[in-house]
C-alpha cells in the first residue's frame, strides 16, 4: 500500500529558531500534498495544499510567510516553521494524494510533534 | 459556511455496538471518509462513501444519506483497541481535493 513518511517524528526547538519538516511519498507519486496541524484533543486543521512545482495554497488565517511550504518533487514536500514560538507547538501531519486516487483517499504521514521552548 | 459536526466523546462496553454520527454542511460534496486515529498517531483509513447507503467492511460499517447531510460509522463487537478518535471528513468541491475534517469523536471502550 501507499506509504507516506515524515521526518523528524518529533523535534524540540528554541523560540525564534526555524524548523523544517519533510513529508515523503515512498512508493507513489503525489502531485498534491496537504499539511495539517492538530492541537491536543482537537481535529485536524488544514493549513495548506501543496502542489508539485507551484506555490502552495494556504487556508484562511495561516501565515504563508511563517509556514513556508516547498513541493519540489512528486515525492517530497517540506514545511518550514520560521521564527517558531511556543504557540506553534503542535502535531503536524502531512498527507499525500496519489495521482490515480484510490478510494482510500489521502494517505497520511505519521506526524511530527513540534515543541517550542 | 462549511460545518461538520460529531459528538465529542462516547463511551461503550467491550463487545457492544456503537454508532458515531456525523452531520455535514459543505459547499460541495464528493465523498465522505471515516478515519481512526489513536493518540499521537496519524489517521488511518476506515471507509469511504460517495453514494447513499451502507458500506460494510468487517466489524465496521458506514452509512451515508446525501439528502440529509448525514453519515454514521457503526462499530460492532467492540474491542479495547477500538478506543481511539474517529474522524469524519468530507471531500469538497471537485478539483481541489481538500478534505474538511469534523471535530472528531473520542471513543472509550470499557471492559
Amino acid at each position: 500500500g501507499a506509504v507516506v513518511s515524515q521526518h523528524p517524528s518529533w523535534v524540540i526547538c528554541k523560540s525564534g529558531t526555524s524548523v523544517k519538516i519533510e513529508c515523503r511519498s515512498l512508493d507513489f507519486q503525489a502531485t498534491t500534498m496537504f499539511w495539517y496541524r492538530q492541537f491536543p484533543k482537537q481535529s485536524l486543521m488544514l493549513m495548506a495544499t501543496s502542489n508539485e512545482g507551484s506555490k502552495a495554497t494556504y487556508e484562511q488565517g495561516v501565515e504563508k510567510d511563517k509556514f513556508l511550504i516547498n513541493h519540489a518533487s512528486l515525492t517530497l514536500s517540506t514545511l518550514t516553521v520560521t521564527s517558531a514560538h511556543p504557540e506553534d507547538s503542535s502535531f503536524y501531519i502531512c498527507s499525500a494524494r496519489q495521482v490515480t486516487e484510490a478510494l482510500r483517499g489521502q494517505y497520511f504521514g505519521p506526524g511530527t510533534r513540534l515543541t517550542v521552548t | 459556511g462549511q460545518n461538520i459536526d460529531q459528538p465529542t466523546e462516547m463511551t461503550a462496553t467491550e463487545g457492544a455496538i456503537v454508532q458515531i454520527n456525523c452531520t455535514y454542511q459543505t459547499s460541495g460534496f464528493n465523498g465522505l471518509f471515516w478515519y481512526q486515529q489513536h493518540a499521537g498517531e496519524a489517521p488511518t483509513f476506515l471507509s469511504y462513501n460517495v453514494l447513499d447507503g451502507l458500506e460494510e467492511k468487517g466489524r465496521f460499517s458506514s452509512f451515508l444519506s446525501r439528502s440529509k447531510g448525514y453519515s454514521y460509522l457503526l462499530l460492532k463487537e467492540l474491542q479495547m483497541k477500538d478506543s481511539a478518535s474517529y474522524l469524519c471528513a468530507v471531500k469538497g468541491t471537485s478539483g481541489t481535493y481538500k478534505y474538511i475534517f469534523g471535530t472528531g469523536t473520542r471513543l472509550k471502550v470499557l471492559a
